[in-house]
């Protein structure tokens, strides 16, 4: 079993629509968790990082479940410029290397 | 331009040649990563210094790997007798001493080709 877990997509979604990624992990001591986007032939950058209450940040909402190990992002409102492919980011307790996920590739269509 | 610098951005070299590339990372970041991704993958770990010392290296960092921080500033790594399997984007990143608790920041990468 893969450390981090993606669904690679695509997801195609059309301009408006609400869009949800999940991502699993398979270590219980994982201890951070962030979603990071990546623009084709780009540079990861962060998006938000994943609190245990749950946050959000405009049309982003993160969230997370350790009982089951997982997090989620959902994006509301989908803009053409969300377009990306969305990495599920891990650290594990007393590491400090992150692990990656392979990344959902949304595309919004207009 | 005060972000992770990474040069080249491109190398194409034939196999069996050296390859090296630098990571200049944000000044006050004492923390710098390599990673390495290939395509339709999310990038895996390779090697992590904080200032100079080198503290992790992955299984992924065969023995024609090495990576030097010298004076805890820009980094270096190498790949030796290159091989088509280590094309790839090699990333770098940086972050403060906490690490990506704080945020870590990416560089462009370098895109390296083996032919």
């Amino acid at each position: 079993r893969k450390e981090v877990e993606q669904d690679p997509g695509p997801f195609n979604v059309p301009e408006g629509a609400t869009v949800a990624f999940n991502c699993t992990y398979s270590n219980s001591a994982s201890q951070s968790f962030f979603w990071y986007r990546q623009d084709c032939r780009k540079e990861p950058k962060l998006l938000m990082s994943v609190y245990s209450s749950g946050n959000e940040d405009g049309r982003f909402t993160a969230q997370l479940n350790r009982a089951s190990q997982y997090i989620s992002l959902l994006i509301r409102d989908s803009k053409l410029s969300d377009s990306a492919t969305y990495l599920c980011v891990v650290r594990y307790g007393g590491y400090q290397k992150v692990t990656f996920g392979i990344g959902t590739k949304l595309q919004v269509i207009p | 331009d005060t972000g992770v610098s990474q040069d080249p951005r491109h190398k194409i070299t034939k196999r069996g040649q050296n390859v090296t590339f630098r990571c200049d990372p944000i000044s006050e970041h004492n923390r710098l990563y390599w990673y390495r991704q290939t395509l339709g993958q999310g990038p895996e770990f390779l090697t992590y210094f904080q200032n100079e010392a080198q503290l992790e290296k992955s299984r992924l960092l065969s023995d024609r790997f090495s990576a030097e921080r010298p004076k805890g500033s820009f980094s270096t790594l190498e790949i030796q007798r290159t091989e088509q399997g280590d094309s790839a984007m090699y990333l770098c990143a940086s972050s403060l001493a906490e690490g990506w608790d704080t945020e870590a920041f990416f560089g462009q990468g370098t895109r390296l080709t083996v032919v």
